[in-house]
């Protein structure tokens, strides 16, 4: 089974602090992305990435980056965290081009920022 | 731009039927997904369906596809407790490896 694995799952920092949220995935996807999720709002790409050193905005980078120098691993950054990026994160990868083009998820990381 | 639109909240007695539907706009999509998210956990996927579909069955759950009208419906039989969790529909897009997911619509199950 394909396993996507946040090495955080609960994080607590204060205004203004860099936030790393890392992520690993076992399958050699290429593809690797990142979401936030809020209620009534469901999931919102930050980024995503389809090989090494590639990244794309998603929907809301803004206040995000992103680092993806092994193919395994995909970091979001935080360079300065605010109130307002309390949420749930999620990893998720795929395979490009074959299969279904399902995302297999992460158990989420969630961040509270005071 | 892609949307996928879902109602939040729905409420069963176990034992009924539950349909949960959603509205997307890309037509280029080859696939939508129904992803399972329980309390405190990521999002699995349940099933999906091929855009050249109109229904596919899977045991206690049965995907209608209408293409014209945009609309996709997961159809949960016999509900049980256990099936309480947030329910998103999801759209791929086409040549992007991206999908774009809705609200989530909270299933709630009552004994």
């Amino acid at each position: 089974d394909v396993k996507v694995t946040q090495s955080s799952r609960y994080l607590v920092k204060r205004t203004g602090e860099k936030v790393f949220l890392e992520c690993v995935q076992d399958m050699d996807h290429e593809n690797m992305f990142w979401y936030r999720q809020d209620p009534g709002l469901g999931l919102r790409l930050i980024y995503f990435s389809y090989d090494v050193k590639m990244k794309e905005k998603g929907d809301i980078p803004e206040g995000y980056s992103v680092s993806r120098e092994k193919k395994e691993r995909f970091s979001l950054i935080l360079e300065s965290a605010s109130t307002n990026q309390t949420s749930m994160y999620l990893c998720a990868s795929s395979l490009t081009g074959r299969g279904t083009g399902e995302l297999f998820f992460g158990e989420g990381s969630r961040l509270t920022v005071l | 731009g892609e949307d996928v639109e879902q109602s939040l909240f729905l409420s069963v007695r176990e034992g009924d039927s539950s349909v949960i539907n959603c509205t997307y706009t890309d037509s280029s999509s080859t696939y939508l997904y129904w992803y399972k998210q329980e309390p405190g956990a990521g999002l699995q996927l349940l099933t999906y369906i091929f855009s050249n579909m109109d229904m596919k069955q899977d045991q206690r759950l049965t995907v209608l596809l209408n293409k014209k009208d945009k609309h996709l419906s997961l159809r949960i039989a016999d509900t049980q407790t256990g099936d309480s969790a947030i329910y998103f529909c999801a759209e791929s897009i086409e040549n992007t490896g991206k999908l774009i997911f809705g609200q989530g619509t909270t299933l709630q199950v009552k004994p």
